[in-house]
């Protein structure tokens, strides 16, 4: 079956701080993966998405590259502001009409300044 | 321009109350999902439906039943509430890109039943 493990959180950083936030998956065939923030009292919005394998995703500084070897999408930012500060949630589609996402469990980071 | 809605954004009601949610997209997709997001932020899939025909249902009480009126709109109606039913619930719509089914949330609703 699917599924996505993350890394447990909270993670807290100061600003300008390293962020990863580790994210793996289990799948048959060969799905897309995304990463989704969630602000604090706000909807899930894309953040980026990769479809195929070594595809990379990037979008407001944040990257993560689609790794079938290591069945990896881990998320990075070189340096994190306090705006960043969110719940980020790994994703998976088995791209197939109608079925929904696989999320993980979500990892809350906090940036203090 | 919003792209996908839901109202209420916030219900508050009484156990054993019948209440409902609405969601309606304006991006053309042809397939809207209901999620729960528990209170470990946790999301699970309850409903989808693609052209107004059921595709996932999820092992959700029968007291969830989501109408499809048209493929820009998913309402979903929750009879005789209990108090595990409070939680945060998004709606979503995708339309596929070639293989590719990217899904654009709406603001959620909270639902607190007391």
């Amino acid at each position: 079956g699917n599924s996505v493990t993350q890394m447990e959180g909270p993670v807290t950083l100061s600003e300008e701080a390293f962020l990863t936030i580790n994210c793996t998956y289990t799948a048959t065939g060969y799905p897309s993966l995304f990463w989704y923030v969630q602000y604090p009292g706000e909807g899930l919005q894309l953040l980026l998405k990769a479809t195929k394998a070594d595809d990379k995703g990037s979008n407001k500084g944040f990257e993560a590259t689609y790794r079938k070897e290591t069945t990896s999408f881990h998320l990075e930012k070189g340096s994190v502001q306090v705006s960043d500060s969110a719940v980020y949630f790994c994703a998976l589609s088995p791209n197939q009409a109608g079925t929904a996402l696989i999320f993980g469990k979500g990892t809350t980071l906090s940036v203090s300044s | 321009d919003t792209a996908v809605s839901q109202t209420p954004k916030y219900l508050v009601t009484q156990m054993g109350n019948d209440k409902s949610i609405k969601c309606e997209q304006n991006l053309g997709h042809d397939t809207m999902y209901w999620y729960k997001q528990d209170s470990k932020k946790f999301l699970k899939i309850m409903f989808s439906y693609n052209n107004k025909e059921l595709i996932i249902n999820e092992t959700v009480p029968n007291r969830f039943s989501p109408k499809s009126p048209d493929k820009a709109h998913l309402n979903l109606h929750i009879n005789s509430l209990e108090l595990g039913d409070s939680a945060v619930y998004f709606c979503a719509s995708s339309q596929a890109q070639g293989i590719i089914y990217e899904q654009y949330f709406g603001p959620g609703t909270r639902l607190t039943v007391t």
